[in-house]
């Protein structure tokens, strides 16, 4: 079967370093990707990672470790406008007729 | 840029009425397409996804089907629409290579 495992919520100060896990199990695998999505609105791409390692993009970096089928997007000095939901998603096909699949996503709450 | 044109915002239908929502991408060619469904603080459902016209993949048995009649164009649909259906659809697009997931603003409906 497919699954998308992530932590339901995580709260965390303004500037401060946060940490959010996944972990995944699906019948094909060609990437892992990560969304941010604010209360309302639609999911936006934040980060990909096709091979293991970290992926860095300003404040955001994303790891992938394909052994463990595990990846983890990592927010730093955190901003009262990082408060949102963070889906990864495992692409499981390559171009054509590859799909997203999607987790339940954490929802991050950054206090002052 | 890929651009999702995805409407109306939200819609309030009856159980047993039909159902058309309407996607156009702008920004490439010969787009993969996707519906996913959101339930209220859950994770993204992928409905059905489209590699060309005509060409519809179903990944959830159900209520609904989707249609390609054009390159840019996806529509999702139901005959008779169920409590069950209520939620947030979102259409999606990517191009045929490794770029990441375009999604429009989304449809909230709810089914009363």
């Amino acid at each position: 079967g497919q699954s998308l495992e992530q932590p339901s919520e995580v709260t965390a100060v303004e500037g401060a370093i946060v940490q959010m896990n996944c972990t995944y199990q699906t019948s094909g695998f060609y990437g892992l990707s990560w969304y941010q999505q604010h209360d309302g609105g639609a999911p936006t791409f934040l980060s990909y990672n096709a091979l293991d390692g970290l992926e860095e993009t300003g404040r955001f970096s994303s790891f992938l470790s394909r052994s463990d089928s595990y990846g983890y997007l990592l927010l730093q000095e955190l901003q009262m406008t990082d408060s949102a939901s963070y889906f990864c998603a495992v692409r499981e096909g390559y171009n054509q007729g590859g799909k997203l699949i999607f987790g339940h996503g954490t929802e991050l709450s950054v206090k002052p | 840029s890929q651009t999702i044109h995805q409407w109306p915002a939200t819609l309030v239908q009856p159980v047993g009425s039909p159902l058309s929502l309407e996607c156009t991408v702008e920004g490439t060619s010969n787009p993969n397409l996707y519906w996913y469904r959101q339930a209220a603080g859950r994770g993204l459902q992928l409905l059905f996804y489209s590699i060309g016209i005509d060409q519809i993949s179903s990944e959830v048995p159900q209520n609904l089907s989707a249609s390609r009649p054009q390159d840019r164009q996806f529509i999702l649909s139901s005959k008779k629409l169920l409590l069950s259906d209520s939620g947030f659809y979102l259409c999606a697009g990517k191009g045929q290579d490794n770029s990441p997931l375009h999604f429009g603003n989304g449809t909230r409906l709810t089914v009363t």
